[in-house]
């Protein structure tokens, strides 16, 4: 099965700085890969996703990369605000194969 | 106009007991799952279903019985709970791309 790995477990950043997380996976049969934000108390909300036929997508202050080759796909946040700080997952998964395997979580904390 | 709502928001139980959480989505969903969120965090899948049929079931005690009564509600229901059950337990449905979570369900074993 798809095993994904999400680094580093835990990021503080000053506010406006950029925060970079990182995740592989290992079945190059995924093609789908969306990042979720969970705030404390609350539920995974999806901020931003990507698809294997694109490298790149961006969302205002969100970007993700994906390299295909190496199978790995990033988050990039760029001028981080203190309600930047939660927990993000990222995940992968096959279209239609209704299972989506999530990494770890990296806490992030934006310091004001 | 809440999308995937489950209940209860919170559960404390006594071992030994038996407990249900339900959920429901109003997005139209194929699929809806069923994820197991630990102290640490870790988002662990539990079941998934497709159109009233479950597609998969992790490594999951079987005092752990998923129903999905229509492709709208999954229901989660635990026998015999134990200690390491606590957890907080989150609904998703998703149609292909991205699953869309539910509140969660805080359950807590004493």
């Amino acid at each position: 099965g798809e095993n994904v790995e999400q680094h580093p477990s835990t990021l503080s950043v000053q506010e406006g700085d950029s925060a970079v997380i990182k995740c592989t996976y290992s079945d190059s049969a995924s093609n789908y890969f969306p990042w979720y934000k969970q705030e404390l108390g609350k539920r995974p909300q999806l901020i931003i996703d990507i698809r294997s036929n694109v490298g790149e997508k961006k969302d205002q202050r969100i970007a993700v990369t994906l390299n295909k080759t190496a199978k790995h796909f990033s988050l990039h946040i760029t001028e981080t605000q203190p309600e930047d700080s939660a927990v993000y997952f990222c995940a992968a998964s096959k279209r239609g194969f209704n299972k989506f395997y999530f990494g770890s979580g990296t806490k992030l904390n934006v310091k004001p | 106009d809440t999308a995937v709502s489950q209940t209860p928001k919170y559960l404390v139980t006594q071992m030994g007991n038996d407990k249900s959480i339900k959920c429901e989505q109003n997005l139209g969903h194929d699929t809806m799952y069923w994820y197991k969120q630990d102290s640490k965090k870790f988002l662990k899948i539990m079941f998934s279903y497709n159109n009233k049929e479950l597609i998969i079931n992790e490594t999951v005690p079987n005092r752990f019985s998923p129903k999905s009564p229509d492709k709208a509600h999954l229901n989660l229901h635990i026998n015999s709970l134990e200690l390491g059950d606590s957890a907080v337990y989150f609904c998703a449905s998703s149609s292909r791309v991205a699953a869309f979570f539910g509140q969660g369900t805080r359950l807590t074993v004493v």
